[in-house]
């Protein structure tokens, strides 16, 4: 298996425009998550999928992020607008089992850039 | 509020031991995690504790005191592949929230 896919590996975009991260976990785990991390704030979990449902998405900054799994082999977190503070690596991973009784892949990430 | 505490740096010697040490705050406990992150890297799952005690995966060990609010991580035989950041979080009881200290930055010396 590939593992866990990120696309792009970076974004660069300004102030204000839309950016759309995706992910495609690993095939066969019900469980998708996404991280955010920052030298600030270091690792937050901001929402988690199971069998493609949003099942706590409490670590959501704003309403300027959202995310969706429309399938279980695609994710997608869309910032709109973005803004600076956006500035962060976002971080995919999947699971077999809910986190903590399975091990967590994380994909290699998407540094984002938001002038 | 929600406290995740952890040295911010740590320095140890080829083939050494070294424990790196948690201790938390939270509303709500449901499990401990330990993740290795390489500089660049994504992190990396290394252990779960939910239960008090010791968990044993071949160099590395985790152990948990849900009573003192603490755990520790213990890195045996180090390697110079060793170096790297290692974080605790914590899965908080009342939602499905985790919570991530800021991350201990391992140095493995020769």
């Amino acid at each position: 298996d590939a593992g866990v896919i990120q696309s792009p590996r970076h974004e660069v975009t300004e102030m204000g425009q839309e950016v759309t991260l995706r992910c495609k976990p690993i095939s066969g785990h019900d469980y998708l998550f996404w991280y955010r991390q920052t030298m600030m704030r270091g690792l937050e979990l901001l929402i988690y999928f199971n069998n493609n449902v949003p099942i706590d998405d409490s670590g959501m900054p704003e309403d300027r992020f959202s995310a969706k799994m429309p399938n279980a082999s695609f994710s997608t977190l869309k910032i709109q607008p973005s803004e600076p503070r956006d500035s962060a690596v976002y971080f995919c991973a999947s699971s077999f089992r809910e986190f903590g009784t399975d091990t967590q892949y994380f994909g290699p990430g998407t540094r984002l850039t938001v002038l | 509020g929600q406290n995740i505490d952890q040295p911010t740096e740590m320095t140890a010697t080829e083939g050494a031991i070294v424990q790196i040490n948690c201790t938390y705050q939270t509303s709500g406990f449901n499990g401990l995690f330990w993740y290795q992150q390489h500089a660049g890297e994504a992190p990396t799952f290394l252990s779960y504790n939910v239960l008090d005690g010791l968990e044993e995966k071949g160099r590395f060990s985790s152990f948990l005191s849900r009573s003192k609010g603490y755990s520790y991580l213990l890195l045996k035989e180090l390697q110079m592949k060793d170096s790297a950041s290692y974080l605790c979080a914590v899965r908080l009881y009342n939602n499905n929230d985790m919570r991530f200290g800021a991350g201990t930055r391992l140095t493995v010396k020769p």
